[in-house]
């Protein structure tokens, strides 16, 4: 069981927007800065969002990010089928003492 | 930008050792710090633990205590993991990745893995 929960799936069809949820505690996004990262099954993750709502260059401004009290969230607008992915979101947890990361989200593109 | 290229696959028995390597190239070893993240079968992703090479320091996951050895070679600018002890559950995708991290203050303000390398198979069985 991972320490942060996100939905296990989520889904679109081109052009709509979709929101994934991700939820902790105090002791981790409630204190911490947040990143997600998203990753197409048989490659390696790729940063997407940095500490909250950053994009990193070139990643598209359909992607955004969030953070308010112990939960975030990942915003996709204007739904791509290159968007179909895993996505994680990811922080440091105080108590852990470590970095954590939520169970991962699926999204498919209808 | 750094680039990581890992080692290749490995097929291990239980309770033997195994160890990943990580090179790196595109900038200063010194200048970075990685993370080793790990992933089980259709699992999520597992912080395992990080160094930074310039100071020598380590920092491990609780749940790799006593079995996972992380170092750094600034002569062949690679990181390496080596896990010992290995179980059947250990079978998983090893990922090196670059650490970008900031504190002002007593706050992290920058924690995130900008670069991954491309992964490493690790499989277990007897």
């Amino acid at each position: 069981q991972s320490v942060l929960t996100q939905p296990p799936s989520a889904s679109g069809t081109p052009g709509q927007s979709v929101t994934i949820s991700c939820s902790g505690s105090s002791s981790s996004i409630g204190s911490n800065v947040v990143n997600w990262y998203q990753q197409v099954p048989g490659t390696a993750p790729k940063l997407l969002i940095y500490t909250n709502d950053q994009r990193p260059s070139g990643v598209p401004d359909r992607f955004s990010g969030s953070k308010s009290g112990t939960s975030a969230s990942l915003a996709i607008s204007g739904l791509q089928s290159e968007d179909e992915a895993d996505y994680f979101c990811s922080t440091w947890d105080d108590s852990l003492v470590g970095v954590v990361f939520g169970g991962g989200t699926k999204l498919t593109v209808l | 930008q750094v680039q990581l290229v890992q080692s290749g696959a490995e097929v291990k028995e239980p309770g033997s050792s195994v160890k990943v390597s990580c090179k790196a190239s595109g900038g200063s070893f010194n200048s970075y710090a990685f993370a080793w993240v790990r992933q089980a079968p259709g699992r999520g992703l597992e912080w395992m633990g990080g160094i930074v090479p310039i100071f020598g320091t380590t920092d491990y996951a609780q749940n790799f205590q006593g079995r996972l050895t992380i170092t750094a070679d600034e002569s062949t600018t690679t990181t390496s993991v080596d896990l010992s002890s290995l179980r059947t559950e250990d079978t998983a995708v090893y990922y090196c990745a670059n650490v970008i991290f900031e504190k002002r203050g007593p706050t992290v303000t920058k924690l995130y893995f900008d670069f991954w390398g491309q992964g490493t198979l690790v499989t277990v069985s007897s």
